[in-house]
């Protein structure tokens, strides 16, 4: 595929129920992004990964918040036992890290938007 | 801590109208600021960032290090203008991630 991919688009879940979302970045990017979007506000910074390694963390709002990149490649962002406050559109993110500024424009993906009952 | 402030939740402008979006910042150091726009029902994408200098769809904008203000400029708005726009920083540290502004409606009225 060209371009970021998440899945599911849509969840509906209950609340306490855990959830699962994942992104397929670009093939070949170094980096990931996860965003939290609220109604109404911008993207808010969740967790970085490079590579395989997550190296910052300090936008999680709980430990109920987990996220996973173990291959490098596909990450996974999960929540447990899920809140209201959770329902949000959760954005992926991917670049490439080169030498130039230029190639550290990230791409992102369609979101996947949480609704939690 | 850095923040971004777009002021204006929504602007409506008649198609021809020029359009200026507002977008302070407050960075202790030297930022990279950028502009995404997001049409209908497609994703978040960039739209110009300062370093390139470059004009993208008549869209152009300014970094005034004085004012700490990234404001995005058109002259003559079009129909196909009418998305969201985020204004976006990111640090000079070594942090990747972007700081978002909460955005700006740009509805552009035939």
């Amino acid at each position: 595929g060209a371009g970021v991919s998440q899945s599911p688009r849509y969840k509906v879940a209950k609340r306490g129920q855990d959830v699962a979302l994942r992104c397929d970045p670009i093939s070949g990017h170094v980096s990931l992004f996860w965003y939290q979007q609220a109604l109404g506000q911008g993207p808010e910074f969740l967790t970085y990964f490079q590579n395989e390694a997550q190296l910052d963390k300090s936008g999680l709002p709980s430990d109920r918040f987990f996220a996973e990149r173990p291959e490098g490649s596909v990450s996974t962002l999960k929540i447990q036992r899920t809140q209201q406050e959770d329902s949000a559109v959760y954005l992926c993110a991917s670049s490439l890290i080169g030498y130039r500024t230029v190639r550290h424009e990230q791409f992102f993906g369609p979101g996947t938007r949480l609704t939690v009952l | 801590a850095q923040r971004v402030t777009q002021p204006e939740k929504l602007l409506s402008v008649f198609k021809g109208a020029p359009v200026e979006l507002k977008c302070n910042y407050s960075y202790s150091g030297s930022p990279e600021l950028f502009w995404y726009v997001q049409y209908s029902r497609q994703r978040l994408q960039l739209l110009l960032r300062h370093i390139s200098r470059e004009s993208i769809k008549g869209f152009t904008a300014d970094l005034n290090k004085g004012e700490t203000s990234f404001h995005l400029k058109k002259p003559f708005a079009q129909e196909e203008d009418s998305a969201m726009y985020y204004c976006a920083l990111r640090g000079n540290t070594g942090r990747r991630a972007l700081t978002f502004g909460s955005g700006t409606r740009l509805q552009v009225q035939p």
